[in-house]
C-alpha cells in the first residue's frame, strides 16, 4: 500500500533564508505526485504537481519540487521564504489508476522577520 | 473558476445529534470525496464516491454514512455524532481525467 512521510512536523525559518519540507513515499507501481499548501483558515490549494516528464517542477509562486524515482522522494524548496509563505504544507500521491490521493501528516511552515 | 464550497464554516453539535455536512462543486466532477484533517495526522479519507448513489468506503469510515444523489452534491452523515469527531471536514472534487483534486474551505464541526 501506498504512504506518504513528511520528515518535518515544523520547520521555522527567517524571512529571505532558503528552505526545503521533505517527502518520502512508497509505492509499488507508478505514481503521481503533489504538493498541496493551507494557509490559515483556509482549504488546501494545489502548489505544484508531477504527473510525467520534466522531473523538477515550479509553481508560480517560486516553489520547485524535484522527482527522485531511486529515492522515492519529491521534496519541496524554494531559495527565499516570504512571511507569506508561512502555512502548512502537505505532500501527497495518487498511484496510477487509482482515484485517491494519500497524503502526508504535513509540515508546519512559519516563516519568521 | 474551479468551485467547492461547503454549506457552514463552524458547527456546533451535541452527542448524539444527527450531523448533515453539504459539499457542492460546480465543475461537473465525477469524483467526490470527505476527508477529516487532525493535528499531526495530516488527511485521512473517510469515504469517496465515483458517480452519482455510487459510493466507496475510505480509511477511516466508521461512525459515517455518505449521500451523493446529484452529481454536484456530496453529503456526510454522521449518524450519532460523538465527541471523538470534533474535526475539520473537506470535501474535495476531481474530473477522472485531472489527478488533481479541488478543495472546499472545510467545515470545523465541535460535538460537545
Amino acid at each position: 500500500a501506498q504512504s506518504v512521510t513528511q520528515l518535518d512536523s515544523q520547520v521555522p525559518v527567517f524571512e529571505e533564508a532558503p528552505v526545503e519540507l521533505r517527502c518520502n513515499y512508497s509505492s509499488s507501481v507508478s505514481v503521481y505526485l503533489f504538493w498541496y499548501v493551507q494557509y490559515p483558515n483556509q482549504g488546501l490549494q494545489l502548489l505544484l504537481k508531477y504527473l510525467s516528464g520534466s522531473t523538477l517542477v515550479e509553481s508560480i509562486n517560486g516553489f520547485e519540487a524535484e522527482f527522485n524515482k531511486s529515492q522515492t522522494s519529491f521534496h519541496l524548496r524554494k531559495p527565499s521564504v516570504h512571511i507569506s509563505d508561512t502555512a502548512e504544507y502537505f505532500c501527497a500521491v495518487s498511484e496510477r489508476g487509482s482515484e485517491k490521493l494519500v497524503f502526508g501528516k504535513g509540515t508546519k511552515l512559519t516563516v519568521n522577520p | 473558476d474551479v468551485k467547492v464550497t461547503q454549506s457552514s464554516r463552524y458547527l456546533v453539535k451535541r452527542t448524539g445529534e444527527k450531523v448533515f455536512l453539504e459539499c457542492v462543486q460546480d465543475m461537473d466532477h465525477e469524483n467526490m470525496f470527505w476527508y477529516r484533517q487532525d493535528p499531526g495526522l495530516g488527511l485521512r479519507l473517510i469515504y469517496f464516491s465515483y458517480d452519482v448513489k455510487m459510493k466507496e468506503k475510505g480509511d477511516i469510515p466508521e461512525g459515517y454514512s455518505v449521500s451523493r444523489e446529484k452529481k454536484e452534491r456530496f453529503s456526510l452523515i454522521l449518524e450519532s455524532a460523538s465527541t471523538n469527531q470534533t474535526s475539520m471536514y473537506l470535501c474535495a472534487s476531481r474530473s477522472p481525467g485531472d489527478y488533481e483534486q479541488y478543495f472546499g474551505p472545510g467545515t470545523r464541526l465541535t460535538v460537545t
